[in-house]
């Protein structure tokens, strides 16, 4: 079946630095994988997709690559801030699994100033 | 729309009582989703539902758990003879029918049983 693996948490950062969160995959069709963040309190949003290989997802400053060679979907920002302190969440929706979202167990991220 | 809602927010049952959870998708979708969320972990699935037709279940998903979408808008989670292992976070998620779309989640409905 699907599955998501996620880096193990909590990832603690200094204001401004570089971030990547990694997440690889196993999928039985050709999956649409996504980010999603979790900020304290709050449900789940998506941050950012990609629907194909080599396809580049981007939302507020984050960036993951739809890597099918290593089915991998990292996620990076170039300068974390504080507000992005919070939970995040590889997820894949595949063909083979009826399209029903997988997550991963989610990273938690601490950002301090 | 306002997106999707969830109620009750937070349940405190005793063991061995009844819950039931509802969900109030994005009105156009068709597709509703339920996960349960536990501490440290990410949401896993449970069912879901194709307009009003309940279409997979979990095998997670024991006995005790049924949900319904009766008119394929709002959806109800109930819990029969609740245990202290159901406590977790319970999930509601909807997503338009075309296949590369993301799903929208609620805010929740935190379940301790005592």
């Amino acid at each position: 079946g699907d599955s998501v693996t996620q880096m193990e948490g909590p990832v603690t950062l200094s204001e401004e630095a570089f971030l990547t969160i990694n997440c690889t995959y196993t999928a039985t069709g050709y999956p649409s994988l996504f980010w999603y963040v979790q900020y304290p309190g709050e449900g789940l949003q998506l941050l950012l997709k990609a629907t194909k290989a080599d396809d580049k997802g981007s939302n507020k400053g984050f960036e993951a690559t739809y890597r099918k060679e290593t089915t991998s979907f990292h996620l990076e920002k170039g300068s974390v801030q504080v507000s992005d302190s919070a939970v995040y969440f590889c997820a894949l929706s595949d063909p083979g699994g009826s399209y029903i979202p997988t997550f991963g167990r989610g990273t938690s991220l601490i950002v301090h100033p | 729309d306002t997106g999707v809602s969830q109620d009750p927010r937070h349940k405190i049952t005793k063991r061995g009582q009844n819950v039931t959870f509802r969900c109030d998708p994005i009105s156009e979708h068709n597709r509703l989703y339920w996960y349960r969320q536990t501490l440290g972990q990410g949401p896993e699935f449970l069912t879901y539902f194709q307009n009003e037709a309940q279409l997979e279940k979990s095998r997670l998903l024991s006995d005790r758990f049924s949900a319904e979408r009766p008119k394929g808008s709002f959806s109800t989670l109930e819990i029969q003879r609740t245990e202290q292992g159901d406590s977790a976070m319970y999930l509601c998620a909807s997503s338009p029918t075309s296949m590369n779309t993301e799903a929208f989640f609620g805010q929740g409905t935190r379940l301790t049983v005592v």
